[in-house]
């Protein structure tokens, strides 16, 4: 196992349209989440899970945005209906329940235009 | 409303000498502090943290600083190399880092001369 995994690297979409992003944790791991980071900020936390559970939500998670994560395994994040504010890097993490064992993703990078 | 800061948006040190990056947090209620290191189109790296209960963390070149009171916690790096140019965040959170969202400051970018 290499680490945590994303796909795609980079995501290029008209405003407007749908996008899914998939993370593939490290295999053992019990926790994802999902984070975005844009220009000059820290990334900021959007959602999580503990096996297929999705346990925490932020505020910025708005009602275009949705998280799965069947059978405790990889994760999707989905944006419908896409914004310009929405462009941002993506990035997802998994760890075994502590902040300490945080491993992340090289993110996906989504441009609105 | 910023609950952790890093005023510096860069520091420039020269290889060999001693790199102190700075943080500040608002939230009394945080109690694991963690550093990160990120490269340019990787994702975050974890390099260090500490909990409320001890005031200082060291681990090889690194070592971090917790001072409760002034709510500010430090990351030195001694001695500084060319490599450890990156982006750090300072990271914090709750209920000893188990609830597992943190929150991030905006980053302070080292530059590392040789």
């Amino acid at each position: 196992d290499t680490g945590v995994s994303q796909n795609p690297r980079h995501k290029i979409t008209k405003r407007g349209q749908n996008v899914t992003f998939r993370c593939d944790p490290i295999s053992e791991h019990n926790r994802l989440y999902w984070y975005r980071q844009t220009l000059g900020q820290g990334p900021e936390f959007l959602t999580y899970f503990q096996n297929e559970a999705q346990l925490e939500k932020s505020r910025l998670l708005s009602d275009r945005f949705s998280a799965e994560r069947p059978k405790g395994s990889f994760s999707t994040l989905e944006i419908q209906r896409t914004e310009q504010g929405d462009s941002a890097m993506y990035l997802c993490a998994s760890s075994l329940g502590t902040a300490k064992g945080y491993t992340f993703g090289s993110g996906t990078r989504l441009t609105v235009v | 409303d910023q609950q952790v800061k890093q005023n510096s948006p860069s520091l420039s040190v020269q290889e060999g000498r001693i790199s102190i990056l700075n943080c500040d947090y608002t939230n009394s209620m945080f109690d694991y502090f963690l550093w990160y290191k990120k490269y340019p189109a990787e994702g975050p790296t974890f390099l260090i943290s500490i909990s409320s209960i001890k005031d200082k963390n060291e681990d090889g070149r690194f070592t971090v600083f917790l001072n409760k009171s002034a709510k500010h916690l430090s990351l030195h790096i001694v001695p500084s190399q060319p490599g450890d140019s990156a982006v750090y965040f300072c990271a914090a959170s709750v209920d000893g880092g188990s609830q597992g969202n943190l929150i991030f400051g905006k980053g302070t970018k080292l530059s590392v001369k040789p």
